[in-house]
């Protein structure tokens, strides 16, 4: 069974800049999650998914962070504009439904200077 | 603030050594704790869980222990090898609709060969 996939691994920009990060979740799952990781901190909510609808985005900055997911798979994370306190590891989970277990892909790196 | 935490940032162990991270937790009415192991450039994954009605859990080589009274959970790694070494957190799901997801700030275990 194939993983999460996430893309691009890393990326480096600069302040003020815009960014986005795509997710692939495993086949079938209804339930798609975006986290951010600062260095030395545990994962971090930011959206929850469920199918093409938003159950959680309390912790979303929305002022700059934005997440879809229209058609129920994939999703986009955008930052903009980006700020130096952006720079973390983005992780996208996904699980077939909200109580079950959490697959997580391997991040995105983001490095803003 | 978060509502899970680890003890200790850093565990450095003894390959064939038994290792022992805790974790502290400050909501009683929590219902469903994780541990997690994430290794260098990769997303977290998961090892074990325990529900609030149980006391012990045990895997492959994992036991994880909940103390409700002192609100304590701790994951055992029974004769640690080179490839335990990595960030290991605790993860509490709240309830609700969400079933939400928050993670402790992690301990770094280190095997010494």
């Amino acid at each position: 069974e194939a993983g999460v996939a996430q893309s691009p691994r890393y990326k480096i920009i600069e302040k003020r800049q815009s960014v986005a990060f795509w997710c692939n979740p495993i086949s079938g799952h209804a339930t798609l999650y975006w986290y951010q990781q600062i260095l030395g901190q545990g994962p971090k909510l930011l959206i929850q998914f469920q199918n093409n609808g938003v159950v959680d985005d309390s912790q979303l900055p929305k002022d700059r962070f934005s997440a879809e997911r229209l058609k129920g798979v994939d999703s986009t994370l955008k930052i903009q504009p980006a700020k130096l306190e952006d720079s973390a590891v983005y992780l996208c989970a996904s699980s077939p439904a909200p109580a079950y277990e959490q697959y997580f892909g391997p991040g995105t790196r983001l490095t803003v200077t | 603030g978060e509502s899970v935490g680890l003890h200790l940032p850093t565990l450095s162990v003894q390959e064939g050594d038994n290792s022992i991270i805790n974790c502290a937790y400050s909501n009683s009415a929590s219902d469903y704790f994780i541990w997690y192991k994430q290794e260098s450039g990769k997303g977290p994954q998961f090892i074990i869980d325990i529900r609030s009605n149980m006391d012990k859990r045990q895997g492959q080589r994992v036991t994880v222990l909940l103390n409700k009274t002192v609100k304590h959970l701790s994951l055992q790694i029974a004769a640690t090898q080179p490839g335990d070494s990595a960030v290991y957190f605790c993860a509490e799901l709240s309830g609700g609709n969400d079933y939400k997801l928050s993670f402790g700030a992690g301990t770094t275990v280190t095997v010494r060969a």
